[in-house]
């Protein structure tokens, strides 16, 4: 079983829809919980993060994280065509010295239709 | 200002070539990530340097060489390189405990 499992698409959704990405994990020790967007030849951005159980709201995006059940979602209200793009998910763990490791799912490529 | 700057954007090399990638980052981040990105598949972490010291070296081959001159730089030095190493390397920076910061990456291609 891998750390973290992220089904990699594609999504295909109607401009305007919620979209509802998910992860499962593994590993208890994770402590971090990111989300990053990245766009066809750029870098990662990072999108949303948490270090807790429960739901963070940021505009139109909700993360969602339960550690009793390993999931991690991501729920996008009102998608625009400029979501449209590549989404990781990345749970961490603290590897000492002030630094930490994430552990990337594969990324689900989300196209929203005009 | 979360800016994670890398040069060059691309590069193409030979394989008996020796080139660097450069990465800087003035946000005050002590630790610094190296990442290999190939093509439709997530980040794979390769070097962690932390207070510009080498913490964590996932097995990588010794033709990558990573170095820290300071707290704001970090630097790949390539060297007899192979096409499969061919991809997008990504250079990321974190403040202690806090989320990592990612570059635009340098697309390299090996001939």
């Amino acid at each position: 079983q891998k750390e973290v499992e992220q089904d990699p698409g594609p999504l295909s959704v109607p401009e305007g829809a919620i979209v509802s990405l998910n992860c499962t994990y593994s590993n208890s020790a994770f402590q971090y919980f990111m989300w990053y967007r990245q766009y066809s030849r750029k870098g990662p951005e990072l999108l949303m993060y948490t270090y807790s159980s429960g739901n963070k709201e940021d505009g139109r995006f909700t993360a969602q994280v339960d550690k009793s059940s390993k999931y991690i979602s991501l729920f996008i209200r009102d998608s625009q065509p400029s979501d449209s793009a590549t989404y990781l998910c990345a749970p961490g763990v603290d590897s000492g010295a002030g630094s930490y490791q994430l552990t990337f799912g594969k990324g689900t490529k989300l196209s929203v239709i005009p | 200002d979360t800016e994670v700057t890398q040069t060059p954007k691309h590069l193409v090399m030979g394989m008996t070539n020796k080139k660097s990638l450069k990465c800087e980052q003035h946000m005050g981040h002590r630790a610094m990530y190296w990442y290999k990105q190939k093509a439709k598949k997530p980040p794979e972490l390769m070097f962690v340097y932390s207070y510009e010291k080498l913490s964590i070296n996932e097995s990588v081959p010794s033709r990558f060489s990573p170095e820290c001159p300071n707290s704001s730089l970090l630097n790949l030095h390539l060297h007899a390189l192979q096409p499969e190493d061919s991809a997008l390397y990504l250079c990321a920076s974190s403040a202690v405990g806090q989320t990592q910061y990612f570059g635009p990456g340098t697309r390299l291609l090996v001939l």
